[in-house]
């Protein structure tokens, strides 16, 4: 089973609604990441959490909101999608003792 | 501010050393990454570098050079396999990664 896994793969919406993504961890880790990327423009950091009762905002939050249920899980949202919010969004997680980020497969969000 | 530079394509033949180059100028660093990430999928840790100097591992190596900003990855005997976007990272003060917008490597015959 993969260590870290996000829900659902792929996701086509319309303008105006709201959707959640999902990401779980077996690893154990305390911290984790939501980034998103775009083509040329790399990996962008929207959001972060250090452990349950730590979120952060990154680089481009606005327009998105997030929620860490438990260590092992932490949710994006879009609160009322746009098309510009279309992209390869990636979920990440951490040791606070070890320097490497482990990625979560990806969800492909369409916004119509 | 936060600025990472890394070439847009690279072309290589199999068997060849490709060097890919990454420039940075960030606030704050704490160590310098590498990720290979192949079409639709998650990045893959290849390498972190946070003293100077050139860390080996297999076919590939990552030198650093934190007086000038500046690292590269080197893959040698190039397989198909690793056509791939290569993605530069550096670990700013505030312990958070900020990302170069990668390197796509086609490896041709």
């Amino acid at each position: 089973d993969a260590d870290v896994t996000q829900t659902p793969r792929n996701r086509i919406t319309k303008t105006g609604k709201r959707i959640m993504l999902e990401c779980s961890q077996t690893k154990g880790h305390d911290r984790m990441y939501w980034y998103r990327q775009d083509p040329g423009l790399g990996l962008r950091l929207i959001y972060y959490s250090f452990d349950v009762k730590d979120i952060n905002k990154g680089e481009i939050s606005d327009g998105y909101s997030v929620s860490r249920q438990a260590q092992a899980k932490f949710s994006l949202s879009l609160e009322s999608a746009i098309p510009n919010q279309t992209a390869l969004y990636f979920c990440a997680t951490r040791d606070s003792r070890s320097y490497e980020q482990y990625f979560g497969p990806g969800t492909r969000l369409t916004v119509t | 501010g936060q600025n990472i530079d890394q070439p847009t394509e690279m072309t290589a033949t199999e068997g060849a050393i490709v060097q890919i180059n990454c420039t940075y100028q960030t606030s704050g660093f704490n160590g310098l990454f590498w990720y290979q990430q192949h079409a639709g999928e998650a990045p893959t840790f290849l390498s972190y570098n946070v003293l100077d100097g050139l860390e080996e591992k297999g076919r590939f190596s990552s030198f650093l050079s934190r007086s000038k900003g500046y690292s590269y990855l080197l893959l040698k005997e190039l397989q198909m396999k690793d056509s791939a976007s290569y993605l530069c990272a550096v670990r700013d003060h505030t312990g958070k990664l900020i990302f170069g917008q990668g390197t796509t490597l086609q490896v041709k015959p």
